[in-house]
Protein backbone atom coordinates (compact mmCIF):
# COMPACT_ATOMS: atom_id res chain seq x y z
CA UNK A 1 0.00 0.00 0.00
CA UNK A 2 1.15 3.44 -0.86
CA UNK A 3 2.33 5.95 1.96
CA UNK A 4 0.47 8.75 3.00
CA UNK A 5 1.81 12.03 4.59
CA UNK A 6 -0.82 14.17 6.53
CA UNK A 7 -0.79 16.89 9.53
CA UNK A 8 -0.65 16.28 12.80
CA UNK A 9 -3.70 18.42 13.90
CA UNK A 10 -5.89 21.12 12.39
CA UNK A 11 -8.89 23.57 14.29
CA UNK A 12 -11.69 24.29 12.37
CA UNK A 13 -14.45 26.55 13.82
CA UNK A 14 -18.14 25.20 14.53
CA UNK A 15 -19.83 25.91 11.30
CA UNK A 16 -16.95 26.44 9.04
CA UNK A 17 -16.12 23.93 6.60
CA UNK A 18 -12.57 21.39 7.59
CA UNK A 19 -10.20 20.51 4.86
CA UNK A 20 -8.48 17.65 5.95
CA UNK A 21 -5.35 17.13 3.42
CA UNK A 22 -3.64 13.80 2.86
CA UNK A 23 -0.21 13.36 0.37
CA UNK A 24 0.11 9.81 -1.44
CA UNK A 25 2.51 10.74 -4.33
CA UNK A 26 3.41 7.24 -4.80
CA UNK A 27 0.02 5.96 -5.14
CA UNK A 28 -0.31 3.13 -8.02
CA UNK A 29 -3.22 2.88 -10.50
CA UNK A 30 -5.04 0.51 -9.34
CA UNK A 31 -4.86 1.92 -5.73
CA UNK A 32 -8.22 3.54 -4.04
CA UNK A 33 -7.92 6.73 -1.51
CA UNK A 34 -10.15 5.78 1.74
CA UNK A 35 -10.68 7.98 4.69
CA UNK A 36 -11.64 6.97 8.28
CA UNK A 37 -12.12 8.91 11.56
CA UNK A 38 -11.80 7.75 15.50
CA UNK A 39 -14.19 9.50 18.31
CA UNK A 40 -12.24 9.16 21.01
CA UNK A 41 -12.93 5.60 22.75
CA UNK A 42 -15.26 4.77 19.84
CA UNK A 43 -14.30 2.61 16.71
CA UNK A 44 -12.82 3.34 13.63
CA UNK A 45 -15.53 5.26 11.39
CA UNK A 46 -15.44 4.70 7.51
CA UNK A 47 -16.36 7.71 5.66
CA UNK A 48 -15.62 7.78 2.18
CA UNK A 49 -13.16 6.09 -0.64
CA UNK A 50 -12.33 7.23 -4.87
CA UNK A 51 -10.07 5.88 -7.05
CA UNK A 52 -9.77 9.30 -9.67
CA UNK A 53 -13.43 11.11 -9.29
CA UNK A 54 -14.57 13.62 -6.58
CA UNK A 55 -17.01 11.74 -4.44
CA UNK A 56 -19.38 13.05 -2.00
CA UNK A 57 -21.88 11.48 0.24
CA UNK A 58 -24.49 12.19 3.53
CA UNK A 59 -21.05 12.76 5.21
CA UNK A 60 -18.22 14.22 3.44
CA UNK A 61 -16.67 15.06 -0.16
CA UNK A 62 -13.54 13.68 -1.15
CA UNK A 63 -11.53 15.65 -3.89
CA UNK A 64 -8.63 13.97 -5.38
CA UNK A 65 -5.74 15.47 -7.78
CA UNK A 66 -5.93 15.48 -11.48
CA UNK A 67 -2.41 13.39 -10.77
CA UNK A 68 -4.05 11.59 -8.01
CA UNK A 69 -0.89 12.45 -5.54
CA UNK A 70 -3.08 14.03 -3.06
CA UNK A 71 -6.53 14.48 -2.03
CA UNK A 72 -8.76 16.64 0.54
CA UNK A 73 -11.94 15.36 2.73
CA UNK A 74 -14.04 17.72 3.29
CA UNK A 75 -16.79 18.36 5.66
CA UNK A 76 -18.55 21.20 4.85
CA UNK A 77 -19.96 22.11 7.73
CA UNK A 78 -18.21 20.89 10.94
CA UNK A 79 -19.69 20.04 14.48
CA UNK A 80 -18.24 19.77 17.96
CA UNK A 81 -18.63 15.93 16.90
CA UNK A 82 -16.58 15.81 14.14
CA UNK A 83 -13.77 16.45 16.70
CA UNK A 84 -11.95 12.78 15.84
CA UNK A 85 -8.34 11.90 14.50
CA UNK A 86 -8.95 11.21 10.84
CA UNK A 87 -6.86 8.46 8.64
CA UNK A 88 -6.66 8.44 5.01
CA UNK A 89 -5.12 5.49 3.58
CA UNK A 90 -4.41 4.07 0.06
CA UNK A 91 -5.08 0.48 -0.86
CA UNK A 92 -6.56 -1.72 -3.74
CA UNK A 93 -9.70 -2.84 -2.99
CA UNK A 94 -10.25 -6.42 -3.41
CA UNK A 95 -6.62 -8.09 -2.79
CA UNK A 96 -3.76 -8.25 -0.82
CA UNK A 97 -3.35 -7.53 3.05
CA UNK A 98 -7.07 -7.37 4.86
CA UNK A 99 -5.91 -5.61 7.64
CA UNK A 100 -6.81 -1.51 7.44
CA UNK A 101 -3.35 0.26 8.68
CA UNK A 102 -3.87 3.49 9.63
CA UNK A 103 -0.87 5.98 10.11
CA UNK A 104 -0.87 8.48 12.56
CA UNK A 105 -3.67 10.83 10.70
CA UNK A 106 -5.09 14.43 11.64
CA UNK A 107 -6.28 15.18 14.95
CA UNK A 108 -9.37 17.52 14.27
CA UNK A 109 -10.30 20.16 16.75
CA UNK A 110 -13.94 21.45 16.17
CA UNK A 111 -13.92 24.94 18.36
CA UNK A 112 -17.33 26.07 19.46
CA UNK B 1 -29.70 -0.69 6.86
CA UNK B 2 -26.66 -2.81 8.64
CA UNK B 3 -25.34 -2.62 12.15
CA UNK B 4 -23.13 -4.01 14.24
CA UNK B 5 -23.03 -4.84 18.23
CA UNK B 6 -20.59 -6.00 20.52
CA UNK B 7 -20.47 -6.65 24.19
CA UNK B 8 -20.04 -6.54 26.83
CA UNK B 9 -18.38 -2.40 26.17
CA UNK B 10 -15.74 -2.70 29.37
CA UNK B 11 -14.62 -5.64 31.08
CA UNK B 12 -12.15 -6.08 33.68
CA UNK B 13 -11.06 -9.86 34.11
CA UNK B 14 -8.10 -10.91 36.22
CA UNK B 15 -5.04 -12.83 34.60
CA UNK B 16 -5.89 -16.51 33.61
CA UNK B 17 -9.43 -16.23 33.53
CA UNK B 18 -11.25 -16.86 30.31
CA UNK B 19 -12.87 -14.68 27.84
CA UNK B 20 -15.61 -14.37 25.57
CA UNK B 21 -16.17 -11.45 23.51
CA UNK B 22 -19.24 -11.43 21.27
CA UNK B 23 -19.99 -9.97 17.87
CA UNK B 24 -23.37 -9.84 15.69
CA UNK B 25 -23.97 -7.91 12.51
CA UNK B 26 -27.38 -6.87 11.24
CA UNK B 27 -28.92 -6.64 7.99
CA UNK B 28 -25.82 -7.97 5.77
CA UNK B 29 -25.31 -11.80 4.44
CA UNK B 30 -22.20 -13.37 4.27
CA UNK B 31 -19.88 -10.66 5.47
CA UNK B 32 -16.60 -10.65 6.43
CA UNK B 33 -15.95 -10.61 9.54
CA UNK B 34 -12.70 -8.63 11.68
CA UNK B 35 -11.48 -8.76 15.18
CA UNK B 36 -8.89 -6.42 15.63
CA UNK B 37 -6.68 -4.90 18.82
CA UNK B 38 -5.92 -1.29 19.45
CA UNK B 39 -3.56 -0.86 22.52
CA UNK B 40 -3.43 2.36 23.89
CA UNK B 41 -2.08 5.34 21.70
CA UNK B 42 -1.33 2.52 18.73
CA UNK B 43 -2.44 1.66 15.54
CA UNK B 44 -4.70 -1.38 14.92
CA UNK B 45 -3.88 -4.95 14.72
CA UNK B 46 -5.66 -7.50 13.17
CA UNK B 47 -6.00 -10.46 14.70
CA UNK B 48 -8.34 -12.72 12.69
CA UNK B 49 -10.81 -12.69 9.69
CA UNK B 50 -13.73 -14.75 8.69
CA UNK B 51 -14.92 -15.03 5.04
CA UNK B 52 -17.46 -17.68 5.94
CA UNK B 53 -19.50 -20.18 9.04
CA UNK B 54 -16.29 -22.28 10.37
CA UNK B 55 -13.74 -20.25 8.50
CA UNK B 56 -11.45 -18.22 10.54
CA UNK B 57 -7.62 -16.67 9.63
CA UNK B 58 -5.37 -15.62 12.16
CA UNK B 59 -3.05 -12.92 11.24
CA UNK B 60 -0.58 -13.07 14.19
CA UNK B 61 0.03 -16.21 16.69
CA UNK B 62 -1.33 -15.60 20.30
CA UNK B 63 -3.11 -16.61 23.47
CA UNK B 64 -6.72 -15.77 21.59
CA UNK B 65 -8.94 -17.85 19.52
CA UNK B 66 -11.88 -16.74 17.29
CA UNK B 67 -14.84 -18.92 15.83
CA UNK B 68 -17.68 -17.96 13.55
CA UNK B 69 -20.73 -20.30 14.45
CA UNK B 70 -23.49 -18.60 12.35
CA UNK B 71 -23.30 -16.24 9.55
CA UNK B 72 -23.35 -12.70 11.24
CA UNK B 73 -21.67 -14.03 14.54
CA UNK B 74 -18.60 -13.61 15.74
CA UNK B 75 -16.74 -14.74 18.88
CA UNK B 76 -13.50 -14.21 20.34
CA UNK B 77 -12.16 -16.37 22.72
CA UNK B 78 -9.34 -17.26 25.54
CA UNK B 79 -8.84 -19.97 28.08
CA UNK B 80 -6.43 -17.99 30.05
CA UNK B 81 -6.02 -14.35 30.16
CA UNK B 82 -2.90 -12.62 30.10
CA UNK B 83 -2.11 -9.11 31.42
CA UNK B 84 -0.48 -8.27 27.72
CA UNK B 85 -4.32 -9.00 26.47
CA UNK B 86 -5.40 -5.47 27.49
CA UNK B 87 -6.55 -3.19 24.79
CA UNK B 88 -9.56 -2.29 22.72
CA UNK B 89 -11.19 -5.20 20.92
CA UNK B 90 -12.74 -4.66 17.75
CA UNK B 91 -14.80 -6.30 15.17
CA UNK B 92 -15.75 -5.22 12.14
CA UNK B 93 -17.28 -6.35 8.95
CA UNK B 94 -17.21 -5.75 5.30
CA UNK B 95 -19.71 -6.50 2.56
CA UNK B 96 -18.59 -9.34 -0.64
CA UNK B 97 -19.13 -6.66 -3.02
CA UNK B 98 -17.85 -3.13 -1.11
CA UNK B 99 -13.83 -4.53 -1.09
CA UNK B 100 -11.10 -4.93 1.62
CA UNK B 101 -10.66 -1.41 2.10
CA UNK B 102 -14.05 -0.14 3.30
CA UNK B 103 -15.08 -1.77 6.58
CA UNK B 104 -17.34 -1.00 9.22
CA UNK B 105 -16.75 -1.31 13.19
CA UNK B 106 -18.54 -1.69 16.12
CA UNK B 107 -18.46 0.38 19.12
CA UNK B 108 -15.28 -2.08 20.75
CA UNK B 109 -15.11 -3.41 23.90
CA UNK B 110 -12.45 -1.91 26.67
CA UNK B 111 -10.66 -5.51 28.48
CA UNK B 112 -8.15 -4.45 31.07
CA UNK B 113 -6.63 -7.55 32.33
CA UNK B 114 -5.74 -7.29 35.91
Amino acid sequence: DAKTTQPPSMDCAEGRAANLPCNHSTISGNEYVYWYRQIHSQGPQYIIHGLKNNETNEMASLIITEDRKSSTLILPHATLRDTAVYYCIVRVPNTGRRALTFGSGTRLQVQP
Amino acid sequence: SQTIHQWPATLVQPVGSPLSLECTVEGTSNPNLYWYRQAAGRGLQLLFYSVGIGQISSEVPQNLSASRPQDRQFILSSKKLLLSDSGFYLCAWSGVGQGLGEQYFGPGTRLTVT
